[in-house]
């Protein structure tokens, strides 16, 4: 597999349901990021992973609860979530440098669509 | 917090005809200003992308320019294609803490070729 790989690809949940959505990169890099993608919005950051440590968490609600095991995993822990959580997730990762280079290309997996009735 | 305003939400140009997407940004500090392109069904994609140090980038039939003074930079297609149609991304650099960037993105424009 080469890339960014995001499961699974769709999810319908219950507001009262607990699911996860998984990210894996094979791209070697060492930060990772989720964001959020709604209708007629700008992608959302939620949550960066810089070298296996949160840097941010971008006023994220606690029923959405990241995890990063390691440089090449992210996940998405999702619990008692609301309808207007319905979006795309969009996992991303990028080679971060020091030196005023920051994060450079972010290359994006193909997202987790996800409806909560 | 850094603001991106992007400009037209939908463009439709006909076939060959040249097609301009036009961002601002609010932050002084971004230095890095990339353009990405999402097909249905698949995650954004990079095409090209510009530091604040260059004024502008050519690649093929894309072309980005950057105006620092007046925070804007713009998305160049020229000789379009049916396979450009796509929605484009423009994005700021930002500091999110911890010495890590991330991203803002601006709300994207559907960009449709008319044959």
């Amino acid at each position: 597999e080469t890339g960014v790989t995001q499961t699974p690809r769709h999810l319908v949940m219950g507001m009262t349901n607990k699911k996860s959505l998984k990210c894996e990169q094979h791209l070697g890099h060492n930060a990772m990021y989720w964001y959020k993608q709604s209708a007629k919005k700008p992608l959302e950051l939620m949550f960066v992973y810089n070298f296996k440590e949160q840097t941010e968490n971008n006023s994220v609600p606690s029923r959405f609860s990241p995890e990063c095991p390691n440089s090449s995993h992210l996940f998405l822990h999702l619990h008692t979530l609301q309808p207007e959580d319905s979006a795309l997730y969009l996992c991303a990762s990028s080679q971060w440098t020091s030196g005023g280079r920051g994060a450079g290309e972010l290359f994006f997996g193909e997202g987790s669509r996800l409806t909560v009735l | 917090g850094e603001n991106v305003e992007q400009h037209p939400s939908t463009l439709s140009v006909q076939e060959g005809d040249s097609a301009v997407i036009k961002c601002t940004y609010s932050d002084s500090a971004s230095n890095y200003f990339p353009w990405y392109k999402q097909e249905l069904g698949k995650g954004p994609q990079l095409i090209i992308d510009i530091r604040s140090n260059v004024g502008e980038k050519k690649d093929q039939r894309i072309a980005v320019t950057l105006n620092k003074t007046a925070k804007h930079f713009s998305l160049h297609i020229t000789e379009t294609q049916p396979e450009d149609s796509a929605v484009y991304f423009c994005a700021a650099s930002i500091r999110v803490g911890g010495g890590a960037d991330g991203l803002t993105f601006g709300k994207g424009t559907h960009l449709i070729i008319q044959p």
